[in-house]
């Protein structure tokens, strides 16, 4: 059972817009950042967002984040086939005094 | 290029030890922070510990606290996790990770080394 919850799966068609949610609560989500990683099948998983909706360079515009109170969301628009990943969100816990992270959403392009 | 590369994973006994390497390049270890991530088979991530620049502060996931320790050697731009008193449940792929930003933050990650327990 993970810390943070997320939708163990998701799916969308070429070019669509998918939004993976992520709920927490005010001793993670709600008083700090929220990061998104992205894993490949196979794969070591890659930085997609930072400090909740910052994007290191290099990471197409189609993926941003927000967060809200202790939820936070990763948008895909322009979905592609080679966004099918699973995707993680993470943050800090002040009462377990550790990183957490979601149990992660599998994405799937139809 | 930057890079970390992991080594030392294999099958041990339940109650062995075993301890993992991973070797930096292309930056320089010393002015960042570190830390290990694992992954069971077909689960998610799982943050296993932090160490600070020079060592002097270390932070570690309950479950491992007391038989895991997470150390580094700044001249030999290497990191070390110490794992003993192994059980099942410790059974995964671990990442060597370069902390960006916050504590839950990664920019550069390992390839991973598995790690089975199992009699």
């Amino acid at each position: 059972q993970s810390v943070l919850t997320q939708p163990p799966s998701a799916s969308g068609t070429p070019g669509q817009r998918v939004t993976i949610t992520c709920s927490g609560s005010s001793s993670n989500i709600g008083s700090t950042f929220v990061y998104w990683y992205q894993q490949l099948p196979g794969t070591a998983p890659k930085l997609l967002i930072y400090r909740n909706d910052q994007r290191p360079s290099g990471v197409p515009d189609r993926f941003s984040g927000s967060k809200s109170g202790t939820s936070a969301s990763l948008a895909i628009s322009g979905l592609r086939s080679e966004d099918e990943a699973d995707y993680y969100c993470a943050a800090w816990d002040d009462s377990l005094s550790g990183v957490v992270f979601g149990g992660g959403t599998k994405l799937t392009v139809l | 290029e930057v890079q970390l590369v992991e080594s030392g994973g294999g099958l041990v006994q339940p109650g062995g030890s075993l301890r993992l390497s991973c070797a930096a390049s292309g930056f320089t270890l010393s002015t960042y922070w570190m830390k290990w991530v694992r992954q069971a088979p077909g689960k998610g991530l799982e943050w296993v510990a932090n160490v600070n620049q020079d060592g002097s502060e270390k932070y570690y996931v309950d479950s491992v606290k007391g038989r895991f320790t997470i150390s580094r050697d700044n001249a030999k731009n290497s990191l070390y996790l110490q794992m003993n008193s192994l059980r099942a449940e410790d059974t995964a792929v671990y990442y060597c990770a370069r902390r960006f930003g916050d504590p839950q933050g990664v920019d550069v990650w390992g390839q991973g080394t598995t790690v089975t327990v199992s009699s």
